[in-house]
């Protein structure tokens, strides 16, 4: 059984600061990992893709991947209150794409 | 506009009556797919469809049906309802199915969502 791995939260971080969300995968098989924001009772929407070792910064994000560790993370610097949703990871590379549960993230101004 | 759309949004119905939630996608992808959500579990997908005529199980399979007769729509079945199916439901789409590519352009767009409550 294939397992993503997140901690449920919530991290809560004052207004300003970075927030890191964490993600461990399973399967040694998987290739590419998304990143998807869900507010309360709305659908799942992408924030990034990674599918290289490293770091990929876009604007305020930035995610990293680490295959060795079988790690990924999202890096959310100056935190807005408008960030305040829950984070999903999302372990691609086969037919059936593997959702972790997701971390619930609070901005308090 | 490029979109997936569901119906209904909300449903409400008894144990054992049959119900469809409707999905179709217009940007010709060839994957779609459908999850449920339940608190604490977070999104489990029940059935894909990697393209026409072409649907396989997902984690959850039991107690749902599938079809996929045209491209563009995938509708979720529940032929006789049960209380433990209540949960929030969502079709998906992307191009193709995540095992083809390992990378990172093959986005999942998801519709609004389909809240479900079976009494």
């Amino acid at each position: 059984q294939k397992e993503v791995e997140q901690n449920s939260g919530p991290l809560s971080v004052p207004e300003g600061a970075i927030a890191s969300l964490n993600c461990t995968y399973s399967d040694r098989g998987s290739q590419s990992f998304f990143w998807y924001r869900q507010y309360s009772g709305k659908s799942p929407e992408l924030i990034m893709f990674i599918y290289s070792n490293g770091d990929k910064e876009d604007g305020r994000f930035t995610a990293q991947l680490n295959k060795a560790s079988q790690y990924v993370s999202l890096l959310i610097r100056d935190s807005q209150p408008s960030d305040s949703a829950t984070y999903l990871c999302l372990s691609g590379g086969s037919y059936i794409p593997t959702f972790g549960r997701g971390t619930s993230l609070i901005v308090h101004p | 506009e490029a979109q997936v759309t569901q119906n209904p949004r909300y449903l409400i119905t008894v144990t054992g009556k049959k119900l469809t939630v409707t999905c179709s996608q217009n940007m010709n992808h060839e994957y779609m797919s459908w999850y449920r959500q339940d608190p604490g579990l977070g999104l489990r997908q029940i059935y894909y469809s990697m393209n026409v005529e072409v649907t396989d199980k997902g984690d959850v399979p039991e107690g749902y049906k599938v079809s996929r007769k045209e491209k563009r729509n995938f509708p979720l079945i529940l032929e006789s309802p049960s209380p433990n199916q209540t949960s929030l439901y969502f079709c998906a789409s992307s191009l193709w199915g995540q095992g083809l590519t390992s990378g990172g352009d093959n986005e999942q767009f998801f519709g609004p969502g389909t809240r479900l409550t079976v009494l």
